[in-house]
């Protein structure tokens, strides 16, 4: 069984300074990792996976994250906050079988 | 990416009425599509499972017949919510994912207000 821990239900962060929006996981077997963004009203885009390949994975808009399967950790960073990052985030892992679970979100706060 | 679209994005529907949401992958075949129910501020929440030409897998607690799924093509899924209630009300998200470990392509969700 697999099972995803966000810590933080909110972040809030300056423009300019560093995100980073913690993900920790669970799973009985060797896990592909996702991280979703989802703007007001709207669908999950998908801004980065690790699916077993190189543990330091970039995605869209600048987003980064690293496996670390010691920590069972993939956490979601980006260097220099935007205001239009401003959203809700979501975690997500998945065994190998279709199914995502996903953790509860963090809503992302951009200050300018 | 590919694309999955939903429709309708909003509803507004009567209690007691039936409103039916459309899934639809454009460019590539789903034979699993998933429905997803999200409530304000928390995470998503998957109901059940849609297999093309078979009968939905809900998940623990999900009303089989109150969310009927229907899953008919291989670029088509629909979810019915039958004799709505206001306690319907949420947000509804499909999506569809090739085989693993591909990714999931998400539909732009459904409001549904029931009034």
């Amino acid at each position: 069984a697999q099972s995803v821990t966000q810590l933080g239900s909110h972040v809030s962060v300056s423009e300019g300074a560093l995100v980073l929006l913690r993900c920790n996981y669970s799973s009985s077997v060797p896990p592909y990792l996702f991280w979703y963004v989802q703007y007001p009203n709207q669908g999950l885009q998908l801004l980065l996976k690790y699916t077993s390949a190189a543990t330091l994975v970039k995605g869209i808009n600048g987003f980064e994250a690293e496996f670390k399967k010691s920590e069972t950790s993939f956490h979601l960073t980006k260097p220099s906050a935007h205001m239009s990052d401003a959203a809700e985030y979501f975690c997500a892992v998945s065994g190998g079988s279709e199914k995502l679970v996903f953790g509860k979100g963090t809503k992302l706060t951009v200050n300018p | 990416g590919a694309v999955v679209s939903q429709h309708p994005s909003r509803v507004i529907c009567k209690s007691g009425t039936s409103v039916k949401i459309e899934c639809r992958s454009l460019d590539f075949q789903a034979t699993t599509m998933f429905w997803y129910r999200q409530f304000p501020k928390k995470s998503l929440m998957l109901m059940a499972t849609s297999n093309e030409g078979s009968k939905a897998t809900y998940e623990q607690g999900v009303e089989k017949d109150k969310f009927l799924i229907n899953h008919a093509s291989l670029t088509l899924s629909t979810l019915t919510v039958t004799s709505a209630h206001p306690e319907d009300s949420s947000f509804y998200i499909c999506s569809a994912r090739g085989p693993p470990p591909g990714e999931a392509f998400f539909g732009q969700g459904t409001r549904l207000t029931v009034v």
